[in-house]
């Protein structure tokens, strides 16, 4: 699995959107993108995922440069509760096993 | 939506024991994992099950630790001889494929301290 690079900590208003960088630069063809999160000390959660495309869900955006060597999460309107780690992954098509970094921690303020 | 269910959420053991971390998985899910936490750590990779045997295991998961799926509906983790090192929050996980192109579901995970 392509090593991720993201930074450690950011900070955001609430309200404004939330913009997460992440850097694979060593991501290959078959490695998909994931995001979670893990809000204190509860189980990840599942945010999105991408191969090429920019992807868009309920909670989320996700978009991946054209030559796939980063990405960036994308939270429109943040509120205290999105206040969490969030994990950037790479991952093979057969991988049985996800594997965390470090992530960033996001606070969110008033 | 539906949910990872752990129990208990929390465990306090002394060292040398054994406990049992159980899981009940999403009903429909095939593949079973589970991952530990260290306080202040990364969240690490310990197995992962499918198809009643275990897919891949980590360097952490030594011989102390075993996994079972005894019924239909739950998911163990057994340590067989507890260390201090086991401290940790343990975290089910269950996904109806592989881990690629689905998303994993975790549990809010068992607490576990060895004293």
């Amino acid at each position: 699995d392509a090593k991720t690079t993201q930074p450690p900590s950011m900070d955001c208003a609430e309200g404004r959107a939330a913009n997460l960088p992440c850097n694979h630069s060593t991501i290959s063809g078959n490695e998909y993108v994931y995001w979670y999160r893990q809000i204190h000390s509860q189980g990840p959660q599942y945010i999105i995922h991408g191969l090429k495309n920019n992807e868009t869900n309920e909670m989320a955006s996700l978009i991946i440069t054209e030559d796939r060597k980063s990405s960036t999460l994308i939270l429109p309107h943040a509120t205290l509760r999105d206040t969490a780690v969030y994990y950037c992954i790479a991952i093979t098509g057969t991988a049985s096993k996800l594997t965390f970094g470090t992530g960033t921690r996001l606070q969110v303020t008033l | 939506e539906p949910e990872v269910t752990q129990t208990p959420s929390h465990q306090v053991t002394q060292m040398g024991q054994e406990v049992i971390l159980r899981c009940v998985p999403i009903s429909n899910h095939l593949y079973f994992y589970w991952y530990r936490q260290i306080l202040g750590q990364k969240v690490e990779f310990l197995v992962s099950f499918y198809n009643n045997e275990i897919s891949e295991k980590s360097e952490i998961f030594d011989d102390q630790f075993s996994v079972e799926r005894p019924d239909g509906s739950n998911f163990t983790l057994k340590i067989r001889s507890t260390k201090l090192e086991d401290s940790a929050m343990y975290f089910c996980a269950s996904s109806p494929l592989l881990a690629t192109n689905e998303k994993l579901f975790f549990g809010s995970g068992t607490q576990l301290s060895v004293l």
